[in-house]
């Protein structure tokens, strides 16, 4: 399929090692957070997400934190796997009734196994 | 699979001619959303319906597009007088009711204007 993000950050990392992918923020209003992983010619999948009243919330094999005070999000990646390989996005929310996420650009996990 | 539908999932086109495309969300997820997104990107916003309700629109979203959600459940996305650059992948997403905010979206439908 068509490639998702031909020219992103990349991080490569080798199988079974921790992942960490960095996300940094502009709104301060911001009170809602969420990562997706995105494969080639799919839509967006959910991984996991947080409230700005959080630092930092745990699902299956990923983490993620939150810094409000420098307004930095991150999602931590455990024993990261081949089929982890993907484009990663984070997404915003600002409590100011506009409903929509915003976007980040996205990051390219690569795993070598 | 998230179980919101796409249809088509790859619709090539000359420019100047119309296309429409649908989304059927999860049954009983009241609010859904058309995202835009072009490679190396993340996903931009377009519209927003609550119900059939159209609430909110991006100002992407030109005078060339228009987006229905008649009773409220599957919705279509049209584009008059494609150009070149309408090429995207074209995302529907939705929520289910009250209290939630994380979004599921579908599979997506990959124009290539010509």
């Amino acid at each position: 399929g068509e490639s998702v993000g031909l020219h992103l950050p990349t991080l490569s990392v080798q199988e079974g090692d921790n992942s960490i992918i960095n996300c940094a923020y502009s709104n301060s209003a911001s009170d809602y957070f969420i990562w997706y992983k995105q494969e080639s010619g799919k839509g967006p999948q959910f991984i996991i997400d947080i409230r700005s009243n959080m630092d930092k919330r745990q699902g299956q094999r990923v983490t993620v934190l939150l810094n409000k005070t420098v307004k930095h999000l991150s999602l931590q990646i455990a024993a990261t796997q081949p089929g982890d390989s993907a484009v990663y996005f984070c997404a915003e929310k600002a409590d100011t009734g506009r409903r929509a996420l915003t976007f980040g650009s996205g990051t390219r996990l690569q795993v070598q196994p | 699979d998230t179980g919101v539908s796409q249809d088509p999932r790859h619709k090539i086109t000359k420019r100047g001619q119309n296309v429409t495309f649908r989304c059927d969300p999860i049954s009983e997820h009241n609010r859904l959303y058309w995202y835009r997104q072009t490679l190396g990107q993340g996903p931009e916003f377009l519209t927003y319906f609550q119900n059939e309700a159209q609430l909110e629109k991006s100002r992407l979203l030109s005078d060339r597009f228009s987006a229905e959600r008649p009773k409220g459940s599957f919705s279509t996305l049209e584009i008059q007088r494609t150009e070149q650059g309408d090429s995207a992948m074209y995302l529907c997403a939705t929520i289910p009711r009250a209290g939630r905010e994380t979004q599921y979206f579908g599979p997506g439908t990959r124009l290539l204007v010509l």
